[in-house]
């Protein structure tokens, strides 16, 4: 099946650096890649995903990019806020047989600090 | 809220007792999901199911069932065969298996 991993797994940045969290997948027919932001005592919400036949994507402050040749996805956040603190979980669609199901990496705690 | 109801948001059961957990939402969404969530290590698929009358193990599927009799709602047994039971459960929707998964706010199970 499906095998996601996610590093780092914390990750502090002063207050306007840029964040980098990094994913890879181990099944090359996956084709969907969401990304979810889980603040402290709340449920996990979709930011931004990207589909396999799109190398980049941009939503204002997130962008992901997607290298399918190396099964590589990365999660870039500029100019950080302190609310952008929370635990980020990649994910990665795939399966067989009409059957397909998202897996999650590990997740990264991001800690801004202002 | 998104639509996705668990309940009871915490729970707690002795050893030896199986437990349901309850899942509803009102999404119209076919794909519903469970997730156990533990420190460290994400989210870990338990089942999944397309559609109504169907569903599959996920990674973690040992010590679990569910059932997905009516579109709206997937409960999910926690039973005395689970080792490690202790964990934080997330439930979630979706409109087919590839689009954005809406969560539940969970349901905290401790094992006492």
């Amino acid at each position: 099946g499906e095998n996601v991993e996610q590093h780092p797994s914390t990750l502090s940045v002063q207050e306007g650096d840029s964040a980098v969290i990094k994913c890879t997948y181990s099944d090359s027919a996956s084709n969907y890649f969401p990304w979810y932001k889980q603040e402290l005592g709340k449920r996990p919400q979709l930011i931004i995903d990207i589909r396999s036949n799109v190398g980049e994507k941009k939503d204002q402050r997130i962008a992901v990019t997607l290298n399918k040749t190396a099964k590589h996805f990365s999660l870039h956040i500029t100019e950080t806020q302190p609310e952008d603190s929370a635990v980020y979980f990649c994910a990665a669609r795939g399966g067989s047989g009409g059957y397909q199901k998202v897996t999650f990496g590990t997740g990264t705690k991001l800690q801004v600090i202002p | 809220d998104g639509g996705i109801t668990q309940s009871p948001k915490y729970l707690f059961r002795k050893e030896g007792q199986n437990v349901t957990l309850s899942c509803e939402q009102n999404l119209n969404h076919d794909a519903m999901y469970w997730y156990r969530q533990d420190p460290g290590q994400g989210l870990r698929l338990i089942y999944y199911s397309q559609i109504v009358n169907d569903f599959q193990k996920g990674d973690i599927a040992e010590g679990y069932s569910v059932s997905r009799e009516k579109k709206e709602s997937f409960p999910l047994t926690v039973t005395s065969a689970q080792k490690n039971p202790t964990a934080f459960y997330l439930c979630a929707s979706s409109l087919g298996t590839g689009g954005e998964a809406f969560f539940g706010q969970g349901t905290r199970l401790t094992v006492v």
